[in-house]
């Protein structure tokens, strides 16, 4: 099974900060990464799809990078709305994997 | 607007059985790859199971944690698929969300997702 690890846990950031989610692969998926979005009592939502793609609905603000095994989810100007969960989810082959989760609070 | 019920969630005591439903709208299923994730309380999520479309014949796959327990199957005359649970265990509790990806492109994402139903097992 691909283990898929982010970082960090938690973070606490300001209103217009920038934020930084990492997420790593146990083995390379090539661009086989998702990015979800997951507010308390909520289902996920799709953020980021194919490592870079943004959904028509999702603000420009959200972008994803990375290739191979290592990938990124870059929020440029947290917005309080922002605060949420925030998981990555390996497409490349089932059992499909997910991280963790990164928790994004608003200070 | 493309959307997924699930339901069917509920109470039941360890070794029990419960079925859950998922209903499409605003889109054909038989296009898709439907799958189950779920999260158990305070925890992250956990791909359960998937079934593939007609021209994969029907294929499924599984959690090892749910395999031999779980069968998940379709209806796509009903634009319906669903999750047979048996056997449960107590940490099988949480909620449970349907949703699919496509079978059509080469990369895949799950979306959309039901709002999720909630599975307690427990004595």
């Amino acid at each position: 099974d691909i283990q898929m690890t982010q970082s960090p846990s938690s973070l606490s950031a300001s209103v217009g900060d920038r934020v930084t989610v990492t997420c790593r692969a146990s083995r390379r998926i090539n661009n086989y990464l998702n990015w979800y979005q997951q507010k308390p009592g909520r289902a996920p939502k799709l953020l980021i799809y194919a490592a870079s793609t943004l959904p028509s609905d999702v603000p420009s603000r959200f972008s994803g990078s990375g290739s191979g095994a290592d990938f990124t989810l870059t929020i440029t100007s947290l917005q309080p709305e922002d605060s949420a969960t925030y998981y990555c989810q390996q497409s490349i082959s089932a059992p499909l994997t997910f991280g963790q989760g990164t928790n994004v609070e608003i200070k | 607007e493309v959307q997924l019920v699930d339901s069917g969630g509920g109470l039941v005591q360890p070794g029990g059985s419960l079925t859950l439903s998922c209903a499409a709208s605003g889109f054909s299923l038989s296009d898709s790859v439907i799958h189950w994730v779920r999260q158990a309380p305070g925890k992250g999520l956990e791909w359960v199971a998937r079934i593939r479309s007609k021209p994969r014949n029907y294929a499924t796959d599984y959690a090892a944690s749910v395999t031999g327990r779980f069968t998940i199957f379709r209806d796509d005359s009903k634009n319906t698929a669903g999750l047979q649970m048996n056997s449960l265990k107590t940490e099988d509790t949480a909620v449970y969300y349907c949703t699919r990806t496509m079978s059509s492109t080469a990369f895949n994402w799950f979306d959309p997702w039901g709002p999720g139903t909630l599975v307690t097992v427990s004595s």
